[in-house]
């Protein structure tokens, strides 16, 4: 069974910071990792697909890297609205990980 | 564009059904796509529970399998979730969400969600 794990769970940052959150996979899926943002009260948007590709829409300071079980997403510079709860997914049942949530220092 | 709206109870007893639509509006529900359902409760976070293609193909979590159902109604435009034998565990905020398989390969339009509480 595939489990993802993230971290850090809570990062604590300022507006114009860069945020760096991790996703780790039980077993290799390659380059297939979503990424996901949620704010409070909503659903969840897509980010990121093939771990390193823009959704439409979504501003440049997202940025997704890794492949095989180690992946990463940056935000380079925060805007007060990043401040959210960021998922990661892979295919396998569609499983997500528990989540890392930016919040403003 | 294509927009996803949960309905259904909002409050379901203990051992009943769970029982939820979402209507796609904007387009057509027979594409390429698959339509899914995932819930998110505190406790255990983000989980998908099924997802269905038009002509009624149905991919179910393992985990869930015995308990669900999902189908389609091709004329009213809309899928809908029934889950069976409900608890407690079950509480939560329900999403409806189409899946792109061909260009994301992800969940790429998702509902406003509907909370669902399971309680007498």
């Amino acid at each position: 069974e595939m489990v993802l794990t993230q971290s850090p769970a809570t990062l604590s940052l300022s507006p114009g910071e860069r945020a760096t959150l991790s996703c780790r996979a039980s077993q290799s899926v390659s380059t297939y990792m979503v990424w996901y943002q949620q704010k409070s009260g909503q659903a969840p948007r897509l980010l990121i697909y093939d771990a390193s590709k823009r959704a439409t829409g979504i501003p440049a300071r997202f940025s997704g890297s890794g492949s095989g079980t180690d992946f990463t997403l940056t935000i380079s510079s925060l805007e007060p609205e990043d401040f959210a709860v960021y998922y990661c997914q892979q295919r396998s049942k569609w499983t997500f990980g528990p989540g890392t949530k930016v919040d403003i220092k | 564009q294509v927009q996803l709206q949960e309905s259904g109870p909002g409050l379901v007893k203990p051992s009943g059904t769970l029982s939820l639509s979402c209507a796609v509006s904007g387009g057509s529900i027979s594409t390429t796509n698959w339509w899914s359902w995932v819930r998110q409760s505190p406790g255990k976070g983000l989980e998908w529970l099924g997802e269905i293609y038009h002509t009624g193909s149905t991919s179910y979590n393992p985990s869930l399998k015995s308990r669900v159902t999902i189908s389609v109604d091709k004329s009213k435009n809309q899928f809908s979730l029934n889950l069976s034998s409900v608890t407690a565990a079950d509480t939560a905020v329900y999403y409806c969400a189409r899946v792109d398989y061909f260009y994301y390969y992800a969940l790429d339009i998702w509902g406003q969600g509907t909370p669902v509480t399971v309680s007498s």
